[in-house]
């Protein structure tokens, strides 16, 4: 089954506490990006990925970072979370980055930082 | 700033009843596609859209995109408790995906 697979779906850390959210889809597609959904604000896109090793920022890239080293696999990174990361967050993929591909989006993973 | 303008924010309606969902734009869209989210799940892909003029349909929801490309409406037919959700828009301003907007959802609720 084509999916993207996102892990963990739940997560309550603290402050400063470094994570990865981990994010796998199964369509060999290469591109995938990271969305933080927030009431009021929609889905705003954080970072984005065209193919392996090849990175860029979205509208909200500060505090995150990623790395595209296999094809299948983009993971977040939150270096130093803070309270104001506490969102919902979303991988998608697509075939290839270029308007008319349907963009997959994974499950989301609800991340809270107290 | 919202660069997607979608109306209303919120909609209840009765069940059987039609509804529409708009979603605007300051600027010409390369791709408009819509997506349907339950409350704190995934987004499941309902249409995409790409010519002016296009419309496209599925089941009881039918999708339209005007000539210019800047406003694209969502009308569902006959609505039932199932279609109860946030409906998403979402457009490629860019032309290669790196650019995507998304509207800030418009939650319908269908009562029985």
């Amino acid at each position: 089954e084509a999916q993207v697979t996102q892990n963990p779906r739940y997560l309550i850390t603290v402050t400063g506490k470094k994570l990865t959210v981990t994010c796998s889809q199964n369509m060999n597609h290469e591109y995938m990006s990271w969305y933080r959904q927030d009431p009021g604000l929609g889905l705003r896109q954080i970072y984005y990925s065209m193919n392996v090793e090849v990175t860029d920022k979205g509208d909200v890239p500060e505090g995150y970072k990623v790395s595209r080293k296999e094809k299948r696999n983009f993971p977040l990174i939150l270096e130093s979370p803070s309270p104001n990361q506490t969102s919902l967050y979303f991988c998608a993929s697509s075939l290839f980055g270029g308007s008319g591909n349907t963009i997959y989006f994974g499950e989301g993973s609800w991340l809270t930082v107290v | 700033s919202q660069e997607l303008e979608q109306s209303p924010q919120s909609l209840i309606v009765q069940e059987g009843k039609n509804l529409t969902i708009n979603c605007t734009s300051s600027k010409t869209l390369y791709g408009l596609y819509w997506y349907k989210q339950k409350y704190g799940e995934g987004l499941i892909f309902l249409m995409m859209l790409q010519k002016g003029g296009e419309e496209k349909s599925h089941e009881k929801i039918t999708a339209k995109l005007d000539e210019k490309k800047q406003q694209s409406s969502l009308h569902i037919t006959a609505s039932q408790p199932s279609h109860a959700g946030i409906y998403l828009c979402g457009a490629d301003n860019s032309g290669n995906n790196n650019d995507m907007r998304f509207g800030a959802g418009t939650r319908l609720t269908v009562k029985p």
